[in-house]
């Protein structure tokens, strides 16, 4: 299996555009994470889905972030409008059942 | 509250020396418990897990780590330290909580090995 893949890995826009990031959880797993990394916040939990469903999405820091996973292939974040304090490295991780994580490499965004 | 402490936001080492990296935990029932590592600009790797059984376990690269449960802890280690073990290290339980199965990270700590 290839991993989680993630993509874009960079993305640079500007305040206000729309964001989408995209992740390919690893075949077979149930659980899907997003996290958020910056230096002074270290790593947040966004949301996390099981088996497609949404289970905890308190993370999301406000209405501009939503997240989907339409199905057990695929899943992405948004976030609109895009503001300079979202700029930051979201990763995608996924695992099955109560295994260990596996993330991806990450899609570093910058917001001007 | 379920949490995860890493005392040491720096762990220096010189090379060939042994290395601990420190983790505590607070959580009820039994902990599932993890250890990342992050290179630059890479995503986390797991390193490896305690879930039940030998309370020192072995995983990826030569470390191991050590689960005691009247200390919380979960400590890694290992005998012989590289300069290439250099990195961000983040211990990690895995908890059931109202909404399902989460993991709780520690805030990491940063590994320099010294040549």
């Amino acid at each position: 299996d290839a991993g989680v893949i993630q993509s874009p890995r960079h993305e640079v826009t500007e305040m206000g555009q729309e964001v989408t990031l995209r992740c390919k959880p690893i075949s077979g797993h149930d659980y899907l994470f997003w996290y958020r990394q910056t230096m002074m916040r270290g790593l947040e939990l966004l949301i996390y889905f099981n088996n497609n469903v949404p289970i905890d999405d308190s993370g999301m820091p406000e209405d501009r972030f939503s997240a989907k996973m339409p199905n057990a292939s695929f899943s992405n974040l948004k976030i609109q409008p895009s503001e300079p304090r979202d700029s930051a490295v979201y990763f995608c991780a996924s695992s099955f059942l109560a295994g260990e994580l596996f993330f991806g490499e990450g899609s570093r965004l910058t917001v001007l | 509250a379920q949490s995860v402490a890493q005392p040491e936001d720096q762990v220096n080492v010189a090379e060939g020396n042994p290395l601990t990296v420190k983790c505590t935990y607070s959580v009820s029932g039994n902990p599932y418990l993890f250890w990342y590592v992050q290179y630059p600009n890479r995503g986390l790797q797991f390193l490896l897990k305690y879930i039940t059984g030998d309370n020192l376990v072995k995983g990826s690269y030569g470390f191991e780590a050590e689960f005691n449960k009247s200390q919380t802890s979960f400590h890694l280690k290992k005998p012989s330290a590289l300069v290439s073990d250099s990195a961000l290290y983040f211990c990690a339980v895995r908890v059931r909580d109202n909404y399902g199965q989460n993991f709780v990270f520690g805030p990491g700590t940063r590994l320099s090995v010294l040549p």
